[in-house]
């Protein structure tokens, strides 16, 4: 069974601040992707990495892919109260078995306050 | 704007009562999500379907059927609602595999039942 954890599970910092969320696995993925839930809505597809080590910004975000493709990063810079929420990472396990199937980290609960 | 639609954001139903909670999806894609999303646990994959007509069971199927007679609708079946059905329903759907990476999701359905 494949299983994506994500640390911290809880961040509560100022704005201005810097962080990094981390997802690890001991499996390895075709490609990560993550999203961003606020409250009492759906998930929001913020990005997708597919090639070992790769390297996206989204203005004031950075995501990692691992060279192993086991694990990835979430960096944000400047942090506002605008990117309070719920961050999750999933995971494209094997194509094969998976039919479509994304894997799920349980996310981590990101709170910037003013 | 593409978009997952899910048929209401807030149900209160009674124990024992048979609940539907309906999707739909104009982007045309091929594969449909049901997933139950509560603290703690996070996203817990209940059915999906690949194609009209088609489902598979995911991680947690007791208590719940789906229907899919057509491409653009998924159904999720409470067959006789209990209390540890409350939970915040999500509906997502993905394009077909290599090209759709990234689930689009509904805005959810908060479903408590008493």
């Amino acid at each position: 069974t494949q299983l994506l954890e994500q640390s911290p599970q809880f961040l509560s910092i100022q704005e201005g601040e810097n962080l990094t969320v981390y997802c690890n696995s001991s499996s390895v993925f075709s490609s990560l992707q993550w999203y961003r839930q606020e409250p009492g809505e759906g998930p929001v597809l913020l990005v997708t990495v597919v090639t070992g080590g790769e390297v996206k910004k989204l203005k004031r975000l950075t995501f990692q892919f691992g060279d192993a493709r086991k694990d990835s990063s979430l960096h944000i810079t400047a942090a506002q109260p605008g990117d309070t929420g719920l961050y999750l990472c999933a995971g494209d396990g094997n194509y094969g078995g998976s039919q479509g199937n994304l894997i799920f980290g349980k996310g981590t609960k990101l709170s910037v306050k003013p | 704007d593409v978009k997952v639609t899910q048929s209401s954001r807030y149900l209160v139903k009674r124990t024992g009562e048979k609940v539907f909670l309906e999707c739909v999806q104009d982007m045309d894609h091929e594969n449909m999500f049901w997933y139950r999303q509560d603290p703690g646990l996070g996203l817990r994959l209940i059915y999906f379907s690949y194609d009209v007509k088609m489902k598979e069971k995911g991680d947690i199927p007791e208590g719940y059927s789906v229907s899919r007679e057509k491409k653009e609708r998924f159904s999720l079946i409470l067959e006789s609602a209990s209390t540890n059905q409350t939970s915040m329903y999500l509906c997502a759907s993905r394009g077909a595999l290599p090209e759709g990476y990234g689930y689009t999701f509904g805005s959810g359905t908060r479903l408590t039942v008493v």
